[in-house]
């Protein structure tokens, strides 16, 4: 597996400001997920963020509310921006391991954001 | 696209018993069904995960089944212990892409001692 840190762990917001998130992975792995879990609920994907090019984002996420970074094989960013209480959620950074022949993914501890 | 459905959403047991965790999907290109654990405050932990070509695959107290043609998966734990208690995830995705989920609804397990 790998060692994922994401920083911060947890932050109180105020509503029309964003909020960056790091995602560290201590080897390089070639896939990096970022997640969203509401608040009870399930885990949704955002974006796949791709090292050297734009992230890929899913079907009702968008870039300029979620502005990724991939600068290297170790590192992403996640950006919140323009919050709004609805944007209260744990947001979840994974990486794809390649192990058994096979991909497996694995996450962060993730990042609990409330905004007020 | 993909649709992943989990039942029951809460499940409560005694010690020693056994928990079955029921998911279907709805995607037949699926092959690749996770079960993550995540307990308060944490994010998810893969606990064993089971690919098209297998129907059932076991790690100790934990068992994981596959009907392909029904199109459901299901994780059986035996011998329930309080550290069990968590939310369990199950996900389905293509064949390499076992990054990109898509999960269950979660079921919260509660063991009783």
């Amino acid at each position: 597996s790998a060692v994922i840190s994401q920083k911060p762990s947890r932050d109180i917001c105020q509503r029309g400001t964003s909020l960056t998130i790091q995602c560290q992975v201590d080897s390089q792995v070639t896939m990096m997920f970022w997640y969203r879990q509401q608040p009870g609920q399930s885990l949704t994907l955002i974006a796949t963020a791709n090292q050297g090019s734009e992230a890929t984002y899913e079907s009702g996420f968008v870039i300029d509310k979620f502005p990724i970074s991939r600068p290297n094989l170790t590192f992403s960013t996640l950006t919140v921006s323009n919050m709004s209480p609805e944007d209260s959620s744990i947001y979840l950074c994974s990486v794809e391991i390649y192990r058994h022949m096979n991909t497996e993914a694995f996450f962060g501890q993730g990042t609990r954001l409330t905004v007020v | 696209g993909e649709n992943v459905e989990q039942h029951p959403s809460t499940l409560s047991v005694q010690e020693g018993d056994s928990a079955v965790i029921k998911c279907t999907y709805s995607d037949s290109a699926s092959n690749y069904f996770p079960w993550y654990k995540q307990e308060l405050g944490k994010g998810p932990q893969l606990i064993i995960d089971i690919r098209s070509n297998v129907g059932e695959k076991k790690d100790q107290r934990i068992a994981v089944t596959l009907n392909k043609t029904a199109k459901h998966f299901s994780l059986h734990i035996t011998e329930t212990q309080p550290e069990d208690s968590a939310v369990y995830f199950c996900a389905a995705s293509h064949y390499n892409q076992g990054g990109k989920l898509i999960f269950g609804q979660g079921t919260e397990l509660s063991v009783k001692p």
